[in-house]
């Protein structure tokens, strides 16, 4: 199984529905990212958090809301999506005491289209 | 804020080498990195650099980092098909708070 997994994998929506991108981790990091990936723009962090009692905007926030429910849980909601909101998302953990600090493992991402 | 700059594109023949180069505009930067993004992937961590290091050497990759004028470069020695994928430049300063990326060189391999 993989460390970081993300759900869904693919989703086609409509504009102004809600949609929920859920993301677990079973590496026990207490660092979780969500970065979003544009053709030609790379990634672009949305939100962190650093505990479960910690959320910091990043970037590009708005429009997007997140939510860290446990140690291993982070999602990232759209209250109302747009099609500029079309992505890849990629949701990330660190651990800052590793030896390789600052190193990031992404789960494999998930595809929204917003129509 | 900070920046990463990369350019977007390279393409090399098997077998030749590739260097990939990237600058950022943060001097307090402390870990440099580069990322590997196959296709339909996530990122993974292919190396990285402290920032008091002027080379780091691993296999067929080589990593040099001028700090003087904000430039990394990575180098694949002996490129092949299998190395086609998106590279990544990051950094992170010394709050070790998040990484800043680049926005990714598609580095294409042919025959």
């Amino acid at each position: 199984d993989a460390d970081v997994t993300q759900t869904p994998r693919n989703r086609i929506t409509k504009t102004g529905k809600r949609i929920m991108l859920e993301c677990s981790q079973t590496k026990g990091h207490d660092r979780m990212y969500w970065y979003r990936q544009d053709p030609g723009l790379g990634l672009r962090l949305i939100y962190y958090s650093f505990d479960v009692k910690d959320i910091n905007k990043g970037e590009i926030s708005d429009g997007y809301s997140v939510s860290r429910q446990a140690q291993a849980k982070f999602s990232l909601s759209l209250e109302s999506a747009i099609p500029n909101q079309t992505a890849l998302y990629f949701c990330a953990t660190s651990d800052w005491t590793g030896g390789r600090n600052g190193e990031l493992f992404f789960g494999e991402g998930s595809r929204l289209t917003v129509l | 804020g900070e920046d990463v700059e990369q350019s977007l594109f390279l393409s090399v023949r098997e077998g030749d080498s590739s260097v990939i180069n990237c600058t950022y505009t943060d001097s307090s930067s402390t870990y440099l990195y580069w990322y590997k993004q196959e296709p339909g992937a996530g990122l993974q961590l292919l190396t990285y650099i402290f920032s008091n290091m002027d080379m780091k050497q691993d296999q067929r990759l080589t990593v040099l980092l001028n700090k003087k004028d904000k430039h990394l470069s990575l180098r694949i020695a002996d490129t092949q098909t299998g190395d086609s994928a998106i590279y990544f430049c990051a950094e992170t300063s010394s709050g070790y708070s998040t990484l800043t990326f680049g926005k990714g060189t598609m580095l294409l391999v042919s025959p």
